[in-house]
């Protein structure tokens, strides 16, 4: 069964620095989304990964995905308060007609002024 | 383009009763899926929905159900309701390729 974990769980970062967020998975996958949530709001897409060494940037926000290593990484740079949120990585299941998302555990990020 | 819809957007029921959330996908998607969100956890898979059929299903009892109608859009009802059932539902919609899912807004169900 394919098992998605996220580092760390919680990240409590002050404005201006950066860091990274760690999203590992278990069995092989090509695909991989990272969506933000706002507190009691639901999930916004972030970014969409579909192949080994893609990498994409939105604003102070970069994502890389390297197949191989079952691993993407979220990287924040020179942080600010408005990114305080819970990011997940999602990663797609393959079974032919059952083909399902399966979340990571998500990281509650809190930026500090 | 207007997104994912759902409602109501808040739901108290009681012990016992059943609960029904409806969920409206973005036009020309053609699969819907369910997600429970309790307090402390993430994201679990309930339901997939696609051309009316139920495709996949998550670890969860049989008294969470649901139907996807000809139009697309899709109903999950909750019977027996019990006080862990307490959540947000998110409700996200997919056509088939490229397979991105975009959510709606939620419904919280609380139940007492």
């Amino acid at each position: 069964e394919l098992k998605v974990e996220q580092n760390p769980l919680f990240l409590s970062m002050q404005e201006g620095k950066n860091y990274t967020i760690y999203c590992n998975y278990s069995t092989t996958s090509d695909r991989l989304y990272w969506y933000r949530q706002d507190p009691g709001k639901s999930l916004e897409s972030l970014f969409v990964l579909l192949s080994n060494g893609a990498v994409k940037q939105e604003g102070r926000l970069m994502a890389s995905l390297d197949t191989k290593a079952r691993l993407s990484t979220l990287h924040i740079t020179a942080a600010v308060h408005d990114l305080s949120a819970t990011y997940f990585c999602a990663v797609v299941l393959y079974g032919g007609a059952t083909n399902k998302l399966i979340f990571g555990t998500g990281t509650l990020l809190a930026v500090q002024p | 383009e207007a997104g994912v819809t759902q409602s109501p957007t808040h739901l108290i029921k009681t012990r016992g009763q059943q609960a029904t959330l409806r969920c409206s996908p973005i036009s020309g998607h053609t699969s819907v899926y369910w997600y429970q969100q309790a307090l402390g956890l993430g994201l679990q898979f309930l339901l997939w929905y696609d051309e009316g059929e139920e495709r996949n299903r998550g670890n969860f009892p049989p008294r969470f159900s649901g139907r996807q109608f000809p139009n697309y859009s899709s109903e999950l009802n909750v019977n027996a309701l019990e006080l862990e059932d307490s959540a947000l539902y998110l409700c996200a919609s997919s056509s088939l390729t490229p397979y991105e899912q975009y959510f709606g807004p939620g419904t919280r169900l609380t139940v007492t």
